[in-house]
């Protein structure tokens, strides 16, 4: 069984400020990382996902991640934020030898201040 | 182009009263679904999934049941409602490929219940 852990429940920054958003997974087998963001009262949508190859993975709206094996680790970076991007950040694994469940964190909520 | 809806937008219910929440998905053929719970700060938790019309699996214990009458209708009902079943409802669905799938959220449901 899979487990995400996002380590911070809030994060506040100031517009323009870069931003790290952490995850750490716990797994006995090999996963495939998503990052997913829901705007308020919203669906989620798909911001990136790491399936193999370089370990540095762009999404959209300027955000990247890095999946670091050792550490089990894969945090969310955006160098510049916009008010725009306030918003509610989850982080999520797929058991890459089995079906499409993801396992989500408990999601870090991003708010922007001016 | 695919398409996710989900209705009502948002519900309020009393205690023991039914419980019909509908999504459909358009634009797709056999598309893998999904109802997930978002309640605050648990993130979300994965309800029903299923791979096909009767073909549904749940995932946790509890007073409610997912049907699939249609290949991309999904309704998820309850015959009492508990304040418990309170939160945000979230269908999605994905193309069936495997676990490096990415996951399509409708808007969600918000039910009261109380």
């Amino acid at each position: 069984a899979q487990s995400v852990t996002q380590l911070d429940s809030q994060v506040p920054v100031f517009e323009e400020a870069p931003v790290e958003l952490r995850c750490n997974y716990s797994s006995s087998v090999s996963v495939y990382l998503f990052w997913y963001v829901q705007y308020p009262n919203q669906g989620l949508q798909l911001l990136l996902k790491y399936l193999s190859g370089s370990t540095l993975v762009k999404g959209i709206n300027g955000f990247e991640a890095e999946f670091n094996k050792s550490q089990t680790s894969f945090h969310l970076r955006k160098p510049s934020v916009h008010i725009s991007d306030t918003a509610e950040y989850f982080c999520a694994v797929s058991d890459q030898g089995g079906s499409e469940k993801l396992v989500f964190g408990k999601g870090t909520k991003l708010t922007v201040n001016p | 182009s695919q398409t996710i809806h989900q209705w009502p937008a948002t519900l309020v219910q009393p205690v023991g009263s039914p419980l019909s929440l509908e999504c459909t998905v358009e634009g797709t053929s056999n598309p893998n679904l999904y109802w997930y719970r978002q309640a605050a700060g648990r993130g979300l938790q994965l309800l029903f999934y299923s791979i096909g019309i009767d073909q549904i699996s749940s995932e946790v214990p509890q007073n409610l049941s997912a049907s699939r009458p249609q290949d991309r209708q999904f309704i998820l009902s309850s015959k009492k409602l508990l304040l418990s079943d309170s939160g945000f409802y979230l269908c999605a669905w994905s193309r069936g490929q495997g676990s490096t799938d990415t996951q399509y959220f409708g808007p969600g449901t918000r039910l009261t219940v109380l």
